[in-house]
């Protein structure tokens, strides 16, 4: 069976230090992956998508970024974080229909 | 562009039924979803329906959708204090494939 991992679970990171958060699937082979970030009392906003290894698309402009080196690793990044970058960070990947399967998020914090 | 609305918040009592309501506006969206996010985990899919359809059941949950309105819902029968979360309505972009998201309502159970 299909499984998605994500970690770390909660990371609080310092204004301008970088951020590296992973997300890998198992079970699967080139499956679509997303990157959603959900602020505190607000919504699920779509940040990336990968529909292959080096594909990413942007939904919103920002200040992080996102690779997929391999076909079921996704990395979201940023050089140096902001305070409004604080938020659950869920990744998801999508292989069929039911869609978007979701991890359990990492929830950044940054001070 | 597509948009996604749901009600913030809903309180209501142990053993009574609840119904979450939302709208959206992409009138050729194939399927309509209804995730649960528990707090501080990811979002679990709770069901989904097909366009073509006006009603789902699944045990306790009833999802209704009106085309017409763009207007779908879910109703949860004889609600329990584990059903308290965040419960978001989801269409699917007809060109992409990608999911747009409500903002999530708060279910609240009171026993």
């Amino acid at each position: 069976s299909q499984t998605i991992h994500q970690w770390p679970a909660t990371l609080v990171q310092p204004v301008g230090s970088p951020l590296s958060l992973e997300c890998t699937v198992e079970g699967t082979s080139n499956p679509n992956l997303y990157w959603y970030r959900q602020a505190a009392g607000r919504g699920l906003q779509l940040l990336f998508y990968s529909v292959g290894i080096g594909q990413i698309s942007s939904e919103v402009p920002q200040n992080l970024s996102a690779s997929r080196p391999q076909d079921r690793q996704f990395i979201l990044s940023s050089k140096k974080l902001l305070l409004s970058d604080s938020g659950f960070y869920l990744c998801a990947w999508k292989g069929g229909d039911p869609p978007l399967h979701f991890g359990n998020g990492t929830r950044l914090t940054v001070t | 562009g597509e948009d996604v609305e749901q009600s913030l918040f809903l309180s209501v009592r142990e053993g009574d039924s609840s119904v979450i309501n939302c709208t959206y506006t992409d009138s050729s969206s194939t399927y309509l979803y209804w995730y649960k996010q528990e707090p501080g985990a990811g979002l679990q899919l709770l069901t989904y329906i097909f366009s073509n359809m006006d009603m789902k059941q699944d045990q306790r949950l009833t999802v209704l959708l009106n085309k017409k309105d763009k207007h779908l819902s879910l109703r949860i029968a004889d609600t329990q204090t584990g059903d308290s979360a965040i419960y978001f309505c989801a269409e699917r972009d007809y060109n992409t494939g990608k999911l747009i998201f409500g903002q999530g309502t708060t279910l609240q159970v009171k026993p």
